[in-house]
């Protein structure tokens, strides 16, 4: 089966940072990786497919890239509604462990 | 523009069974597949089994195997979710969400339904 590598675990960064999430995947996924964003008490949201196509709605600040077995979720200037835990999913059986990201 | 809306939340003795719903408003129910997810409380999301209506053929993850029936009724557009013989570790909230990887177009699971807590309790 598949293992799936997120890190880190938690991260705490400042309004305006960069901030960077990975996934490592255990064998070759292609591009099939999605990115998740849930905020607490509401169902995840869908904010990247098929490793960097960003869903409609979302905005341009979120990205992700990557491809095979090594993937990267990137806020360019994080806001403070961006405050949530972030999940990769590289198939429909499987997520991430998650990253839980918080205003320093 | 796809909804989900599930059934409210639920509080189960241990042993006993629960079945939640999911109903899909717009688009065409037949062509989804419907996964379910849970997430226990702190935890992340663990993704419990799929179904596609139009070959009411549902899979599901080893370890529900057994305790785990997930069904669908296409004339009201409902997907279900029973999960038997509870116990406290399956206190979770239960999501249901549309898995794009079954149509064309772009993949994902969007929609969610908003979530049902399952709490397990003597």
């Amino acid at each position: 089966d598949i293992q799936m590598i997120q890190s880190p675990s938690s991260l705490s960064a400042s309004v305006g940072d960069r901030v960077t999430i990975t996934c490592q995947a255990s064998q070759d996924i292609s591009y099939y990786l999605n990115w998740y964003q849930q905020k607490p008490g509401k169902a995840p949201k869908l904010l990247i497919y098929d490793a960097s196509n960003l869903e409609t709605g979302v905005p341009s600040r979120f990205r992700g890239s990557g491809f095979g077995t090594h993937f990267t979720f990137t806020i360019s200037s994080l806001q403070p509604e961006d405050i949530a835990t972030y999940y990769c999913q590289p198939y429909d059986n499987l997520f991430g462990q998650g990253t839980r990201l918080e205003i320093k | 523009q796809v909804q989900l809306v599930q059934s409210g939340a639920e509080v189960k003795k241990p042993g006993s069974s629960v079945k939640i719903s999911c109903k899909a408003s717009g688009g065409t129910f037949r062509s989804f597949i419907i996964s379910w997810v849970r997430q226990a409380p702190g935890q992340g999301l663990e993704w419990m089994g799929g179904i596609t209506p139009v070959f009411e053929t549902a899979n599901y993850t080893q370890k529900f195997q057994g305790r785990l029936t997930i069904t669908t009724d296409e004339s009201t557009s409902t997907a279900y979710m029973e999960l038997r013989s509870l116990r406290s570790e399956d206190t979770a909230v239960y999501y249901c969400a549309r898995n794009r990887g079954g149509e064309p177009g772009p993949a994902g699971f969007d929609p969610w339904g908003q979530g049902t807590l399952v709490t397990v309790s003597s």
